[in-house]
């Protein structure tokens, strides 16, 4: 069965700090890969979605960035966090499936998440 | 552009039944999804219905969709305490991603 791994689970960082956070799935082949941040009051936003190694699409410009280095793995990362960073920030999973009509996405599968704090 | 709306806030009784209500924009949306999130915890897919459906019944869970008027509804019949969450009506936006509502929180009471 698939799963799906996220750490950290919590995070302080300091305002102007770096951040990485990473996502890795198993169980399953060339998954299309997700980033949302979870705002309190705001539900989820969409930051990042990958559809294959090294192809990343941003829904929202920002300081932050994705990375897909493997199949796999999914990396969030900041070079200089701002106070406004402070979030949920959610991993997800999906995989697609291709008939003779089209081309259907599974739902998405979420990991735990990371609560992060900027201070 | 995409937009889904939803009540932000339930309260029921335990054993009653709890009826939470979304709206979305996106006509050409293939499924619609229920999640569900509990304290510090991600999201957990409860149920999902695809657009040429009116209903789907799973349990004590029951999805209504009124594609008329962009109306989806989760039904959770025999409410509990451990029914409290918040839950997320979403959308499917081309094939990649969902457009998530902000999500309703359901408080149940003894």
């Amino acid at each position: 069965s698939q799963t799906i791994h996220q750490w950290p689970a919590t995070l302080v960082q300091p305002v102007g700090s770096p951040l990485s956070l990473e996502c890795t799935v198993e169980g399953t082949s060339n998954p299309n890969l997700y980033w949302y941040r979870q705002a309190a009051g705001r539900g989820l936003q969409l930051l990042f979605y990958s559809v294959g190694i090294g192809q990343i699409s941003s829904e929202v410009p920002q300081n932050l960035s994705a990375s897909r280095p493997q199949d796999r793995q999914f990396i969030l990362s900041s070079k200089k966090l701002l106070l406004s960073d402070s979030g949920f920030y959610l991993c997800a999973w999906s995989v697609t499936s291709d008939s003779f009509l089209s081309s259907y996405n599974s739902p998405l599968h979420f990991g735990n998440g990371t609560r992060l704090t900027v201070t | 552009g995409e937009d889904v709306e939803q009540s932000l806030f339930l309260s029921v009784r335990e054993g009653d039944s709890s009826v939470i209500n979304c709206t979305y924009t996106d006509s050409s949306s293939t499924y619609l999804y229920w999640y569900k999130q509990e304290p510090g915890a991600g999201l957990q897919l409860l149920t999902y219905i695809f657009s040429n459906m009116d209903m789907k019944q799973d349990q004590r869970l029951t999805v209504l969709l009124n594609k008329k008027d962009k109306h989806l509804s989760l039904r959770i019949a025999d409410t509990q305490t451990g029914d409290s969450a918040i839950y997320f009506c979403a959308e499917s936006i081309g094939w990649t991603a969902l457009i998530f509502g902000k999500g309703t929180t359901l408080s149940v009471s003894s």
